[in-house]
């Protein structure tokens, strides 16, 4: 079965900090790749994602990632990290070659920041 | 922008009681999701739906559970019986087209 692991459960860091979080997904023929946020009392909300083309996509809030085929990883990155990033980030799958539009989430990394 | 809604935001019910949960999914969106996570767990995929019909359904989603959309906005999830075990957080997500998911708040249930 199609899996997405996130390395990290919790990630603590300081303001202005750089933040990478890990992402690789199970091998299953063509795949979109997601990463979501999910503020404090909110709903997930798009951060960016990868169908094709480049493979460093830029997404909202200076974040970015790089989907890196040879690995099965698409980690998210952002250089100088904000207070208001505190929020849980999931990375997402879409394994469409077998014409499945499901979305197989990673557990989910909690990054708390401190000002 | 357009959302996704979801109502209640918090249910509580007794086991062996039926649910429903309610998602007004974005208005020119043509497919329809549902998914679940157990505190603690992976959020996972329930089922999916377009053209009226399921498109696809997950393990999880068995014969206790339904889909319908009654009208042209709402979209719904029952659970037929409850079991102490659906207590979950149920998101609702839809899209325009087999690309991006655009989730809802989340319906918190718990059944005890």
């Amino acid at each position: 079965a199609q899996s997405v692991s996130q390395h990290n459960h919790h990630v603590i860091l300081s303001e202005a900090a750089s933040l990478e979080l890990g992402c690789n997904y199970s091998y299953g023929g063509t795949v979109n790749l997601f990463w979501y946020v999910q503020y404090p009392g909110q709903h997930l909300q798009l951060l960016l994602k990868y169908f094709s083309g480049d493979p460093l996509v830029k997404g909202i809030k200076g974040f970015e990632a790089e989907f890196i085929k040879s690995k099965f990883s698409f980690n998210l990155r952002k250089p100088s990290v904000q207070w208001s990033d505190t929020a849980e980030y999931f990375c997402a799958a879409i394994y469409s070659g077998a014409g499945s539009y499901q979305l197989t989430f990673g557990k989910g990394t909690k990054l708390s920041v401190i000002p | 922008e357009p959302e996704v809604t979801q109502t209640p935001s918090h249910q509580v019910t007794q086991m062996g009681q039926e649910v429903i949960l309610r998602c007004v999914p974005i208005s020119n969106h043509l497919y329809f999701y549902w998914y679940r996570q157990i505190l603690g767990q992976k959020v996972e995929f329930l089922v999916s739906f377009y053209n009226n019909e399921i498109s696809e359904k997950s393990e999880i989603f068995d014969d206790q559970f339904s889909v319908e959309r009654p009208d042209g906005s709402n979209f719904t999830l029952k659970i037929r019986s409850t079991k102490l075990e659906d207590s979950a957080m149920y998101f609702c997500a839809s899209s325009y087209s087999t690309d991006t998911q655009y989730f809802g708040p989340g319906t918190r249930l718990t059944v005890l």
